[in-house]
């Protein structure tokens, strides 16, 4: 099945800074790569997404881009601010459920 | 607020026992998943459920259940509870079961074992 590998497992950035995250998917197959944000005590939150029919997707301060002939994609997060401070997470999938990254804790200090 | 919700909040529960777990999906969505997320697994795929049908099966143990009924909420059942099984559960939903999906999570139930 698809596995999903996440670095760094933290990180730790100035205010203003920029914050990139990687992750490399196991399964060719997987067409579809989200990126969730989470916060203590609450759910995952869906922040960006990416198609396998799409290089980079950009949303303000984020920006996702994708290697499907690596396999593997990453998040730029620029211009941080603390309240960017949380869990990520990437995934992956091909049907309907989303296999998921261990997680990066970001810390942004102001 | 992602119009997810779950219920309850927190569960705290002794060794052996029986608990369920309640989620209503958002307006309009006819599929929920639970995922389970504990310190050192991260969020682990269990369970989906289509409009009433289950889709795909992922880590879930054979202790563990989960239905959902004609009005689309989704019941997962816990039983003969070990430490173990202490953990955060996150249900979700999505319009379909296709690939591409958005999935969209509720604030999940704290389970403490004890």
């Amino acid at each position: 099945g698809e596995n999903v590998e996440q670095h760094p497992s933290t990180l730790s950035v100035q205010e203003g800074d920029s914050a990139v995250i990687k992750c490399t998917y196991s399964d060719s197959a997987s067409n579809y790569f989200p990126w969730y944000k989470q916060e203590l005590g609450k759910g995952p939150q869906l922040i960006i997404d990416i198609r396998s029919n799409v290089g980079e997707k950009k949303d303000q301060r984020i920006a996702v881009t994708l290697n499907k002939t690596a396999k593997h994609f990453s998040l730029h997060i620029t211009e941080t601010q603390p309240e960017d401070s949380a869990v990520y997470f990437c995934a992956a999938s091909k049907t309907g459920k989303l296999i998921f990254g261990q997680g990066t804790t970001l810390q942004v200090k102001p | 607020d992602s119009g997810v919700t779950q219920t309850p909040k927190h569960l705290i529960t002794a060794t052996g026992q029986r608990v369920t777990l309640r989620c209503s999906p958002r307006s309009g969505d006819l599929s929920v998943y639970w995922y389970q997320q504990s310190l050192d697994q991260g969020l682990q795929f269990l369970i989906q459920y289509y409009n009433g049908e289950e889709r795909a099966k992922g880590n879930i143990l054979e202790r563990f259940s989960a239905q959902q009924f004609p009005d689309l909420h989704s019941e997962l059942n816990l039983s003969s509870l070990e430490l173990g099984d202490s953990a955060l559960y996150f249900c979700a939903s999505s319009v379909g079961s296709t690939g591409g999906e958005k999935l969209f999570f509720g604030s999940g139930t704290q389970l403490s074992v004890l």
